[in-house]
C-alpha cells in the first residue's frame, strides 16, 4: 500500500538537543510538508519542498531545519533553538504543486520535552 | 494573504440529523477548497475538494460541501450523521504553493 510514513510515533527532547523526525513516502510525489499542531490552532506550516534538493521556510521555521536529499524522504530537525517544541509533527505530499492536489497525511510524530 | 476561518470550535448533533461544519475564506485570487478530518492521534485524512465547476462537491462518506463565492463560503454538509463521524474537521484554501488551514471544529455526534 502507498502512504507516507512517520517515525516515531512519540519522542522525547531533553533541553539542549537536537531531535530529527523521520517521513518517508511511496507514492512519488514530488512535493512534502511539514506541519506543526498544536490544541486550538490548527496546522501551521514549517517548511516544504516542491522538489528534491530544494525547500522553502514555511509560516514558523524558526528553529527548524529540513533536507531533501531523495525524491521518498523529508527529515525535519527541532533544534535546542526551538524554545517551545511541544507538538504533534505532521508530514505530507502531493502529486505537484498545482494547487488543486490535494496533500496526502502521514500519521504524526508527537513530540515532548523531558 | 489567503485565510480561512471556521467559526464555530465544536458542533454536536443527534445520530440520524443532518449536520454542518461552517467555513469561510478569503482569497486575492481564485479559491482552491478542501475539507479534511482527522481522528484522533492520527494525520489528516482528504474529505472532499473544489476548484470550479458545481458548487455542491461530493466526497467521501457521504460528506458534501456547498461553495458560495458571494459569501466565501465552502459549509461542509451531510444528510444523515453517524456517530462514527465524530472527529475534528479542518477546512482549507491553496492559492499559490501552501495551504492554509482554519483551526478546526469537533464535530459531536450523540447516539
Amino acid at each position: 500500500d502507498g502512504g507516507i510514513t512517520q517515525s516515531p510515533k512519540y519522542l522525547f527532547r531533553k533541553e539542549g538537543q537536537n531531535v530529527t523526525l523521520s517521513c518517508e513516502q511511496n507514492l512519488n510525489h514530488d512535493a512534502m510538508y511539514w506541519y506543526r499542531q498544536d490544541p486550538g490552532q490548527g496546522l501551521r506550516l514549517i517548511y516544504y519542498s516542491q522538489i528534491v534538493n530544494d525547500f522553502q521556510k514555511g509560516d514558523i521555521a524558526e528553529g527548524y531545519s529540513v533536507s531533501r536529499e531523495k525524491k521518498e524522504s523529508f527529515p525535519l530537525t527541532v533544534t535546542s533553538a526551538q524554545k517551545n517544541p511541544t507538538a504533534f509533527y505532521l508530514c505530507a505530499s502531493s502529486i505537484g504543486d498545482e494547487a488543486g492536489q490535494p496533500q496526502h497525511f502521514g500519521d504524526g510524530t508527537r513530540l515532548s520535552i523531558l | 494573504a489567503q485565510s480561512v476561518a471556521q467559526p464555530e470550535d465544536q458542533v454536536n448533533v443527534a445520530e440520524g440529523n443532518p449536520l454542518t461544519v461552517k467555513c469561510t475564506y478569503s482569497v486575492s485570487g481564485n479559491p482552491y477548497l478542501f475539507w479534511y478530518v482527522q481522528y484522533p492521534n492520527r494525520g489528516l485524512q482528504f474529505l472532499l475538494k473544489y476548484i470550479t465547476g458545481d458548487n455542491l462537491v461530493k466526497g467521501s462518506y457521504g460528506f458534501e460541501a456547498e461553495f458560495n463565492k458571494s459569501q466565501t463560503s465552502f459549509h461542509l454538509k451531510k444528510p444523515s450523521a453517524l456517530v462514527s463521524d465524530s472527529a475534528l474537521y479542518f477546512c482549507a484554501v491553496r492559492e499559490w504553493f501552501t495551504l492554509t488551514f482554519g483551526k478546526g471544529t469537533m464535530l459531536l455526534v450523540s447516539p
